[in-house]
């Protein structure tokens, strides 16, 4: 079945630095692929999404390429800021049905 | 525009009493899902609803969870008989009608509602 794997946390990195959370998923077909941010005591919002194989996902500064080859969506920033504090979990979706498929997160604590 | 909104956001509940979990899709949205997220685990797709049908309830446990979406009102998920397992963030999303439905379309998330059974 379909499946999603990132990178375990907890990620701590000081302000500025460069950002690199790995995502690779397994799917039957071409899924859509997401991240999405959840802020502390919030719901997850979308934060970037690509729709097929070599598609770039921006927003905010974050990027994601969907790589068919390597089926992997890593989710990038070049220079991270304390407001980037957050749970980052990757998503697909196999367009033939309805569900958002997740990965267990990654926590992401950015230090001034 | 009003996002999604869930009530309550936090419940605490007894082992053996009921809990009813409210959302209200996004103005315009017909589709509806709900997500169970455990500690520590990401989100786990439960039920996809449209108004007055069930679409798919493959995540759903088979007993004691149900799930409904009536033509005026909210969507309730209805966990009876609470169990400690069951404490967790349930969150709703919705998504507009598309050519195919819901599928393929963006889901937005509520904020949760954070169920702790005691």
């Amino acid at each position: 079945g379909n499946s999603v794997t990132q990178m375990e946390g907890p990620v701590t990195l000081s302000e500025e630095a460069f950002l690199t959370i790995n995502c690779t998923y397994t799917a039957t077909g071409y899924p859509s692929l997401f991240w999405y941010v959840q802020y502390p005591g919030e719901g997850l919002q979308l934060l970037l999404k690509a729709t097929k194989a070599d598609d770039k996902g921006s927003n905010k500064g974050f990027e994601a390429t969907y790589r068919k080859e390597t089926t992997s969506f890593h989710l990038e920033k070049g220079s991270v800021q304390v407001s980037d504090s957050a749970v980052y979990f990757c998503a697909l979706s196999d367009r033939r049905d309805d569900k958002i498929i997740f990965g267990k997160g990654t926590r992401l604590h950015i230090l001034p | 525009n009003a996002g999604v909104m869930q009530n309550p956001r936090h419940l605490v509940r007894r082992r053996g009493q009921e809990a009813r979990l409210r959302c209200s899709p996004m103005k315009g949205h017909s589709h509806v899902y709900w997500y169970r997220q455990l500690p520590e685990e990401g989100l786990k797709f439960m039920v996809y609803l449209q108004k007055e049908n069930i679409i798919d309830e493959s995540g759903m446990p088979k007993e004691r969870f149900s799930a409904e979406f009536p033509k005026e009102g909210p969507s309730i998920l209805r966990i009876q008989q609470v169990v400690r397992g069951d404490s967790a963030a349930y969150f709703c999303a919705s998504s507009p009608p598309g050519l195919a439905g819901g599928r393929g379309n963006e889901q937005f998330f509520g904020p949760g509602t954070r169920l702790t059974v005691l």
